[in-house]
């Protein structure tokens, strides 16, 4: 069976900290895909990123970086620099022969 | 604005009552995606349709069905409602026929079972 598990239900940081949402995920597939979504409060659903599972470069884009490691079953996504925008529900998923979600991190950054 | 847009944005209801919530998928993709929020479950894939045929099937209960018409809108019906199916029901698109594929989201319909 798929999970996706989000350990960290809240967090909350002050604007310019660092913060790190944590993904960790559970599939016997050998072909999968893991997303990072955001929600903000306006409830919108908003893709952020999509790594394949044969592809564990790390990536960064402006102040968001997310870190894929195979060998802990991990895909962790790095805010840098926080902003109240940055304020929203994200959502760690996992696509292998179904789609799993986790159960989401609120982060709020305070200003 | 995703490009997606979802009718109604609200609907209340109540129980045993069957609904039909539509979608609009952006401007050149096939492929729309279903999807359920709710406090109890979670985010939860329901269904998708490329190109008006079932591709993917996930959590969708039997008293909900779906469809996707020849000009690609897409339809999510709930039948015998139950206060359980009280949640946020998005709509998603992309242009490819895979989960995989980076999918745009409507807004969402609110739906209430009283």
């Amino acid at each position: 069976a798929q999970k996706v598990t989000q350990a960290q239900t809240e967090i909350s940081v002050v604007e310019k900290e660092d913060v790190t949402l944590d993904c960790v995920y559970e599939t016997r597939d050998t072909t999968y895909y893991l997303f990072w979504y955001k929600q903000p409060p306006s409830g919108e659903l908003v893709f952020l990123i999509r790594r394949n599972s044969f592809d564990e470069q790390n990536e960064i884009s402006g102040r968001y970086s997310w870190n894929f490691q195979k060998s802990t079953s991990s895909f962790n996504f790095t805010i840098t620099a926080s902003q109240v925008v940055d304020s929203a529900v994200y959502f760690c998923a996992l696509k292998g022969r179904d789609m799993r979600f986790g159960a989401g991190t609120r982060l709020t950054v305070k200003p | 604005d995703s490009g997606v847009t979802q009718t109604p944005k609200h609907l209340i209801t109540a129980t045993g009552q069957r609904v039909t919530l539509r979608c609009s998928p952006r401007s050149g993709d096939l492929s729309v995606y279903w999807y359920q929020q709710s406090l109890d479950q979670g985010l939860q894939f329901l269904i998708q349709y490329y190109n008006g045929e079932e591709r993917a099937k996930g959590n969708i209960l039997e008293r909900f069905s779906a469809q996707q018409f020849p000009d690609l809108h897409s339809e999510l019906n709930l039948s015998s409602l139950e206060l359980g199916d009280s949640a946020l029901y998005f709509c998603a698109s992309s242009v490819g026929e895979g989960l995989f594929n980076e999918q745009f989201f409507g807004p969402g319909t609110r739906l209430t079972v009283l």
